[in-house]
């Protein structure tokens, strides 16, 4: 069974642009969550995704936004790129809702913002 | 805050002796989890202990969680040089995982 698959690996963009990522679940998951991972922040929810419909929020600026598309395949979008927003992204997927059971991460999105 | 406490926040120890890993917390939880991450890469699911649950083995991991003092153990036994890693608590509820800070562990050889 392949695991999460997040793409791209490395990215490095100039503030002011906007960045989509993308996350592929494990085969059979319906849930997606993103992850902004920093030094200083440490691990950060950023938002569910489960069917399709947003089930639950982070504290983050409406620049981050995200979609899961009927194949439960998700994306995040940063607009107005700062260069506060350098981290490292991660997804996570799971079967049923995140928190209950375990969740399965992709190897994370790299994210440079100069 | 809902977020774990971990500590300590880094741990150094030599090959073979045993590191132990704290995690407090403040909030009600449904379960409590321990995941690694090797360096700024993905996380790994070590275990997951339910919160009506005291004490959990997986292998040389043992995890031990006190809901009346809200506090949870993870117990690396003989350990290796390939535990190296950063170690989080993950607190578990119907809405989402919220994960701790972590422990640095460095196992010297």
């Amino acid at each position: 069974k392949a695991g999460v698959t997040q793409t791209p690996r490395y990215l490095i963009k100039t503030r002011g642009q906007q960045v989509t990522l993308s996350c592929s679940p494990i085969s059979g998951h319906r849930s997606v969550s993103w992850y902004q991972q920093t030094p200083g922040q440490g691990l950060q929810f950023l938002f569910e995704y489960f069917s399709e419909t947003q089930r639950n929020k982070g504290n983050f600026p409406g620049r981050f936004s995200g979609r899961q598309f009927s194949n439960s395949r998700s994306e995040m979008n940063v607009s107005t790129l700062e260069l506060g927003d350098s981290a490292l992204y991660l997804c996570a997927s799971r079967g049923q809702r995140i928190g209950s059971t375990e969740a399965f991460f992709g190897q994370g999105t790299r994210l440079t913002v100069v | 805050s809902q977020q774990g406490e971990e500590d300590p926040q880094a741990l150094s120890i030599q090959e073979g002796e045993n590191a132990t890993m704290n995690c407090s917390y403040k909030t009600s939880i449904n379960n409590l989890q321990w995941y690694r991450q090797n360096s700024g890469r993905g996380l790994v699911h070590l275990i997951l202990i339910r919160s009506n649950e005291r004490e959990k083995h997986s292998g040389r991991l043992r995890v031990t969680l006190d809901t009346s003092k809200k506090s949870s153990s993870l117990l690396i036994t003989a350990s290796r040089a390939a535990d190296t890693a950063s170690y989080f608590c993950a607190l578990g509820n119907d809405q989402k995982l919220v994960f701790g800070q972590g422990t640095r562990l460095t196992i010297n050889p």
